[in-house]
C-alpha cells in the first residue's frame, strides 16, 4: 500500500536554529499538507499546498514557517528560527485532489521535533 | 466547518462490537462524514467515509442516520490494536482544499 514517508523521525534542536522536515507524498497525489500535534493536544492544520503554491494556511503558519516542493517527490516544512513552543509532532499528508468531499488524506508517521 | 460532537472516551472488551457515536446536527447536504483514527504515537489513519448510505469496508462500518444529523462508527470485533483516538470529521464536497479539521475525538480503550 502506498505510504507517505517522513524524515527525520525525531529531531532535537536548539532554540533559534533552523529545521527542515522532509516528506515524500504518495506519487500521484496532488494536494499536500502539514499538520502538527503538541503533546496531549489536538492535531492542528498548518498549511496546504497545491500546484506549487500555498492554497491555505492557518494562523499558526506565520513568517517563521515555509513550505517547498523542491523536486517532483519531496515536500518540505522549514522553521527558520525555532522556539520552545514549536516542539511537537509534525505530520505530512497528501491526497489525490479529486474534486469531491470523498477525498481521503494519507498521513505519514510524523516527525517529532524537540526544541531545547 | 460544520462541527461534530463525540464522547471524550469509551471502553470496550476485546472481541466485542464497539459503536462510536458522532453528532453533527448542523451538517449540510454536501458534507461527507469521515472517520479517522490515531493509534498511539502514530499519524492519523483513514477509517471510512460516507455521504448518505451506510458503508462497509474491511476496517469498519458506518451507519448514517436518515436525517444525517448523527452517525455511528461500528467496529465489529474490537481488538487491542483498535485502541486509539477516533475522529469524526465533516468534509464539504464544495471545498477546493479538503483540509481536515480535527476535534478531540473519542479515546477508545479496549480491555483484554
Amino acid at each position: 500500500e502506498p505510504e507517505v514517508t517522513q524524515t527525520p523521525s525525531h529531531q532535537v534542536t536548539q532554540m533559534g536554529q533552523e529545521v527542515i522536515l522532509r516528506c515524500v507524498p504518495i506519487s500521484n497525489h496532488l494536494y499536500f499538507y502539514w499538520y502538527r500535534q503538541i503533546l496531549g493536544q489536538k492535531v492542528e492544520f498548518l498549511v496546504s499546498f497545491y500546484n506549487n503554491e500555498i492554497s491555505e494556511k492557518s494562523e499558526i503558519f506565520d513568517d517563521q514557517f515555509s513550505v517547498e516542493r523542491p523536486d517532483g517527490s519531496n515536500f518540505t516544512l522549514k522553521i527558520r528560527s525555532t522556539k520552545l513552543e514549536d516542539s511537537a509532532m509534525y505530520f505530512c499528508a497528501s491526497n489525490e485532489g479529486r474534486i469531491s468531499g470523498a477525498n481521503v488524506l494519507t498521513f505519514g508517521a510524523g516527525s517529532r521535533l524537540t526544541v531545547l | 466547518d460544520a462541527k461534530t460532537t463525540q464522547p471524550n472516551s469509551m471502553e470496550s472488551n476485546e472481541e466485542e462490537p464497539v459503536h462510536l457515536p458522532c453528532n453533527h446536527s448542523t451538517i449540510s447536504g454536501t458534507d461527507y462524514i469521515h472517520w479517522y483514527r490515531q493509534l498511539p504515537s502514530q499519524g492519523p489513519e483513514y477509517v471510512i467515509h460516507g455521504l448518505t448510505s451506510n458503508v462497509n469496508n474491511r476496517m469498519a462500518s458506518l451507519a448514517i442516520a436518515e436525517d444525517r444529523k448523527s452517525s455511528t462508527l461500528i467496529l465489529h470485533r474490537a481488538t487491542l490494536r483498535d485502541a486509539a483516538v477516533y475522529y469524526c470529521i465533516l468534509l464539504n464536497s464544495g471545498g477546493s482544499n479538503y483540509k481536515l479539521t480535527f476535534g478531540k475525538g473519542t479515546l477508545l480503550t479496549v480491555n483484554p
